[in-house]
């Protein structure tokens, strides 16, 4: 069984501040995705990253996946309150496996930032 | 909007009943996956469909079922519910069978077991 390790499970700051949430495992994934949801709606695919090592940037977000695909960090600069909600990675099992869209979810960060 | 439609959105029901979660994937997507999150438990995979045959199984309970019908359309089928099987329940979808980059969530069926 392929689990994700998130931490920290709870993250309250205040506006500004910069953050990093940690997705780890021991396991290899194929892909791993980050997720955004917020009360009462649906998680929301915030990216992807595929090859060990990389590096996307998406605004002031900017997401790693680790050089053995194992483990990914969300970092966030400059934390403003809409960026409040919960942060959930993701891990796509290894290709070739027989468990085509098994995603494997992480607990979850819940960010609070404050003005 | 992710283009993934459920209903009903809440859903309030006493033990041993059954009750039917229904989802319609995004316009052109053949998988359908289904997850149940609770507050224990986090974001748990349930099950997948792609066009109309079952594809993978995750942490899906025997009194759990599921089909995509030849719209499809899929339903998730929750039979001789307890109290613990109260917890949101979001479908996904993606055009690609095995495909795990790109599952587009729908707003959820939050179930309320009394």
């Amino acid at each position: 069984t392929q689990l994700l390790e998130q931490s920290p499970q709870f993250l309250s700051i205040q506006e500004g501040e910069n953050l990093t949430v940690y997705c780890n495992s021991s396991s290899v994934f194929s892909s791993l995705q980050w997720y955004r949801q917020e009360p009462g709606e649906g998680p929301v695919l915030l990216v992807t990253v595929v090859t060990g090592g990389e590096v996307k940037k998406l605004k002031r977000l900017t997401f790693q996946f680790g050089d053995a695909r194992k483990d990914s960090s969300l970092h966030i600069t400059a934390a403003q309150p809409g960026d409040t909600g919960l942060y959930l990675c993701a891990g796509a099992p290894n290709a070739g496996g027989t468990s085509y869209g098994k995603l494997t979810f992480g607990q979850g960060t819940i960010l609070t930032v404050h003005p | 909007d992710s283009g993934v439609t459920q209903t009903p959105k809440h859903l309030i029901t006493a033990t041993g009943q059954r009750v039917t979660l229904r989802c319609s994937p995004r316009s052109g997507d053949l998988s359908v996956y289904w997850y149940q999150q609770s507050l224990d438990q986090g974001l748990q995979f349930l099950i997948q469909y792609y066009n109309g045959e079952e594809r993978a199984k995750g942490n899906i309970l025997e009194r759990f079922s599921a089909q995509q019908f030849p719209d499809l359309h899929s339903e998730l089928n929750l039979s001789s519910l307890e109290l613990g099987d109260s917890a949101l329940y979001f479908c996904a979808s993606s055009d690609r069978e095995t495909d795990t980059d790109t599952q587009y969530f729908g707003p959820g069926t939050r179930l309320t077991v009394l």
